[in-house]
């Protein structure tokens, strides 16, 4: 079974601008959660979908937004870039919540 | 409030000795999962185990085991016989079910197996 898939692996922004990013579950997934790990915060959690609902939201401003498609794709996106927002986006998938989260290589956004 | 400390920020151990990474998490609610995730230089998290709080039976896989003692509100983990693949940041998680539908993360460990 294909693991989760992230797209694109790297990307260059500068300040201002906005970036979406795309994960593909694994096939079967139906819950996909997103996370930004950055070297001063760690690991934090953004939100979650299941069944093109967001179901939970972490404490980020507003400029950061997702979507699930009917396929359980899902898709996040930053607005108005800021200098601190680069970090390594990371998404993962399960069958359902709270199982076994498996994730992705990530996408490094670097924002200068 | 949930909360997962992995006090050890760095360990460095030369190879083929026994590491342990402390985990200790703090949770109100009687029904959680604990989670072992290892990320290699690559970036990727990789899973490693899941733990529900009914089931405090330690476990062991090759050379990984991992002692869960709610007495303590530990979840300690430990290599036998390094490797320097294991080299790597390991996160200790904490879910609480039905709440909040999120997973928080310690701040993580970095083993450094030394040749």
């Amino acid at each position: 079974k294909a693991g989760v898939t992230q797209t694109p692996r790297y990307l260059i922004k500068t300040r201002g601008q906005q970036v979406t990013l795309s994960c593909s579950p694994i096939s079967g997934h139906r819950s996909v959660s997103w996370y930004q790990q950055t070297p001063g915060q760690g690991l934090q959690f953004l939100f979650e979908y299941f069944s093109e609902t967001q179901r939970n939201k972490g404490n980020f401003p507003g400029r950061f937004s997702g979507r699930q498609f009917s396929n359980s794709r899902s898709e996040m996106n930053v607005s108005t870039l800021e200098l601190g927002d680069s970090a390594l986006y990371l998404c993962a998938s399960s069958l359902e919540f709270p199982e076994t989260q498996y994730f992705g290589p990530g996408t490094r956004l670097l924002v200068l | 409030a949930q909360k997962v400390t992995q006090a050890q920020t760095e360990i460095s151990v030369v190879e083929k000795e026994d590491v342990t990474l402390d985990c200790v998490y703090e949770t109100r609610d009687t029904t959680y999962y604990l989670f072992w995730y290892k990320q290699p230089p690559s970036g990727e998290l990789v899973f490693l185990i899941r733990r529900n709080s009914f089931d405090e039976q330690n476990e062991i896989s090759g050379r990984y085991s991992w002692n869960f003692q709610k007495s303590t509100s530990s979840f300690n983990f430990t290599i036998t016989a390094s490797q320097v693949v294991d080299s790597a940041v390991y996160f200790c998680a904490l879910s609480e079910a039905g709440r909040d539908d999120k997973i928080i993360f310690g701040k993580g460990t970095r083993l450094h197996i030394l040749p």
